[in-house]
């Protein structure tokens, strides 16, 4: 596709739920980001791939959070047990390769509400 | 680590005024700035970017970022202000060998006509 697609755009679970967002990256990008919105605060780094591989997922807030890029496309984060703390806007980026020096391109990003 | 604040939650200009957004950034070494815009319904944006060189940068939609080391600042400006600029203005840094962004709280841009 043209852009990062994230689904669903909208997501709303009920407290101790599991969910999966899907972010599918512009084709051919080999590095992939998540970060996690919360309101009225910028984006918080989650966890980044190079290829299949998670090469930080130092900013995953705990082990009920976890993500995986099995083909080095398309990756899916996985909530365990979520918590109402979870509600916010799950942002999926991408660039052609990692660091500081290729653009990261943003989707639109999937709204959680836990209720 | 590195962080961002941005100190104004809010701002309000009149279209055809001159914009300037504040961020201030902490970090040890070089950093590697950025400019985001977010506006409803839609993803992040790059506005431009600074890595080393001319500290005075050019981005799209007739922005501009001055890099002031002594200050610790990366001021993002534009001289006159449209209407389709309202949106969330986010800074960001990253380290040089990084692979992550650090992002201030943002700042809300209002433009009245």
């Amino acid at each position: 596709g043209a852009g990062v697609s994230q689904t669903p755009s909208n997501k709303v679970t009920e407290k101790g739920k599991y969910v999966e967002l899907r972010c599918d990256p512009i084709s051919g990008h080999t590095a992939l980001y998540w970060y996690r919105q919360s309101l009225g605060q910028g984006p918080e780094f989650l966890i980044y791939f190079q290829g299949t591989g998670a090469a930080d997922d130092s900013g995953l807030p705990n082990d009920r959070f976890f993500a995986v890029r099995p083909e080095g496309s398309v990756s899916t984060l996985k909530i365990q047990r979520t918590e109402r703390g979870d509600s916010a806007v799950y942002l999926c980026a991408s660039s052609l390769w990692g660091g500081m020096n290729t653009e990261a391109f943003f989707g639109q990003g999937t709204r959680l509400t836990v209720v | 680590a590195q962080s961002v604040t941005q100190p104004d939650i809010h701002i309000t200009v009149s279209e055809g005024a001159s914009l300037e957004l504040r961020c201030n950034y902490s970090y040890g070494a070089t950093p590697y700035l950025f400019w985001y815009v977010q506006s409803p319904g839609q993803g992040l944006q790059l506005l431009l970017k600074y890595f080393s060189g001319d500290t005075l940068v050019q981005g799209i939609k007739g922005f501009e970022a001055e890099f002031k080391r002594s200050q610790s600042s990366f001021n993002l400006r534009k001289p006159s202000v449209h209407w389709s600029d309202a949106a969330e203005y986010f800074c960001a840094v990253g380290a040089l060998g990084g692979n992550k962004l650090v992002f201030g709280a943002g700042t809300i841009l209002r433009v009245k006509s």
